[in-house]
């Protein structure tokens, strides 16, 4: 069965500084993998995705993440960080049948 | 266009009520999906619709009814639902699952309050 993980419950960054949120994902096969963002009371917006091919993703406001197989991650990440990233993150893995595992979600909070 | 619309935004609801959630998606995508998403927690898949037709029910309770009347809507039906069942609901949509395209585009969600 496939599973994601995402280790930090909660990050502080400040504005302006680097962003790296974790990801580890545990599937048999190629995976597909996602990061969605979710601000308060909000659907999830996609911000990139990874089927093949470059191993380092482009996404939405900035953020790219990069595909890992030997480690099984998919972190995400932003070189500077803007107050309007604060939201939750989630990363999300399709194995099969379009079931989508999410993980746990990574709040961001951002300080002036 | 990527947008998936949700109606109504809010809805407060009695535990004897009959009320129904609404889904429109207009990108041409031939799967659709409910899900459940409580407070400080991810979404959690409560069903999937591929070519209209119900394709995935995660063991949701027989209170929540799904329904989906063209490629482009998605209808949940509530009835005598307990206050647990608060939460936001959400609908997404994808392409047409055997393209092997995954990526899913929700909608902002209706919070539902069961009193």
């Amino acid at each position: 069965a496939q599973s994601v993980t995402q280790p930090d419950i909660h990050i502080t960054v400040s504005e302006g500084a680097s962003l790296e949120l974790r990801c580890n994902y545990s599937y048999g096969a190629t995976p597909y993998l996602f990061w969605y963002v979710q601000s308060p009371g909000q659907g999830l917006q996609l911000l990139l995705k990874y089927f093949s091919g470059d191993t380092l993703v482009q996404g939405i406001k900035g953020f790219e993440a990069e595909f890992k197989r030997s480690q099984s991650s998919f972190n995400l990440r932003k070189p500077s960080v803007h107050w309007s990233d604060a939201a939750e993150y989630f990363c999300a893995v399709v194995g099969g049948y379009q079931k989508v595992t999410f993980g746990t979600g990574t709040k961001l909070q951002v300080i002036p | 266009d990527t947008e998936v619309t949700q109606t109504p935004k809010h809805l407060v609801m009695g535990m004897t009520n009959k009320k129904s959630l609404k889904c429109e998606q207009h990108m041409g995508h031939r799967a659709m999906y409910w899900y459940k998403q409580k407070a400080k927690k991810p979404p959690e898949l409560m069903f999937v619709y591929s070519y209209e037709k119900l394709s995935i029910n995660e063991s949701v309770p027989s209170r929540f009814s799904p329904e989906c009347p063209n490629s482009s809507l998605l209808n949940l039906h509530l009835h005598a639902l307990q206050p647990e069942d608060s939460a936001l609901y959400l609908c997404a949509s994808s392409q047409d699952p055997a393209s092997g395209s995954y990526e899913q585009y929700f909608g902002p969600g209706t919070r539902l309050t069961v009193t």
